[in-house]
């Protein structure tokens, strides 16, 4: 049982560069999310998803596309990727809170920089 | 999601009972307290959460006050190896997709 696994953690790219972060996990859960955090700051919501085939937006999406296909995988691209978009990424995931309350489980990050 | 506010660091003594305030005057019948961690920028760690009542686990242990608007998180014999971000997270029961967090407290254990 792995958990939350994202990859790469670490990542260097030029401006306008595109590529997709990858996360996965092994534990059957239906959400799936990605944060930032920068430096100094607590975690901000990119996208979310509730299930396959269902995704949504959180309080920072502009410059992020995601998609859930499967489950197990919740892959974040940035299309273009500009300076503003260094950061830390972490994705997690949790089952539904059918109103007991669930622990979310969080990737290691991948650690971006965009130069 | 109802605001929160945490000091922004405390020190504990190794050994000792490390007490975490966090202020959630706005809260909603229907959001839960959690608290997690991040240990030197590695992924947040769940600690403990609750409603209305007081909860333990083997981490640690949430005091709610009864009128909900503030609680504490007790580390009951501190370690070097507590020394992390504390960060108290109001949410609304059904909505654990979205965790908004602040910056939390930074707790520093000393030997």
């Amino acid at each position: 049982n792995a958990g939350v696994t994202q990859t790469p953690k670490f990542q260097v790219l030029k401006t306008g560069q595109s590529m997709t972060l990858q996360c996965a996990q092994d534990m059957n859960h239906e959400y799936m999310s990605w944060y930032r955090q920068d430096p100094g700051m607590g975690l901000r919501l990119i996208h979310y998803s509730v299930g396959a085939g269902i995704t949504d937006q959180g309080e920072v999406p502009n410059g992020y596309n995601v998609s859930r296909s499967t489950t197990e995988d919740f892959p974040l691209r940035l299309l273009s990727a500009a300076p503003s978009q260094t950061s830390v990424y972490f994705c997690a995931s949790s089952y539904p809170d059918r109103g007991q309350g669930t622990e979310a489980f969080f990737g290691q990050g991948t650690r971006l920089t965009v130069v | 999601d109802a605001k929160t506010t945490q000091p922004p660091s405390m020190d504990c003594a190794e050994g000792r009972a490390a007490n975490l305030p966090c202020n959630h005057s706005t809260i909603s019948g229907n959001e839960y307290v959690y608290w997690y961690r991040q240990i030197h920028s590695q992924g947040p760690q769940y600690i403990i959460h609750g409603l209305k009542n007081n909860e333990t686990n083997e981490m640690a242990s949430l005091i709610i006050t009864e009128d909900r608007k503030s609680s504490t998180l007790i580390l009951p014999h501190a370690t070097l190896r507590d020394t992390a971000v504390y960060y108290c997270i109001v949410r609304v029961v059904g909505s654990n997709y979205k965790l908004t967090f602040g910056k939390g407290t930074l707790l520093t254990v000393n030997p």
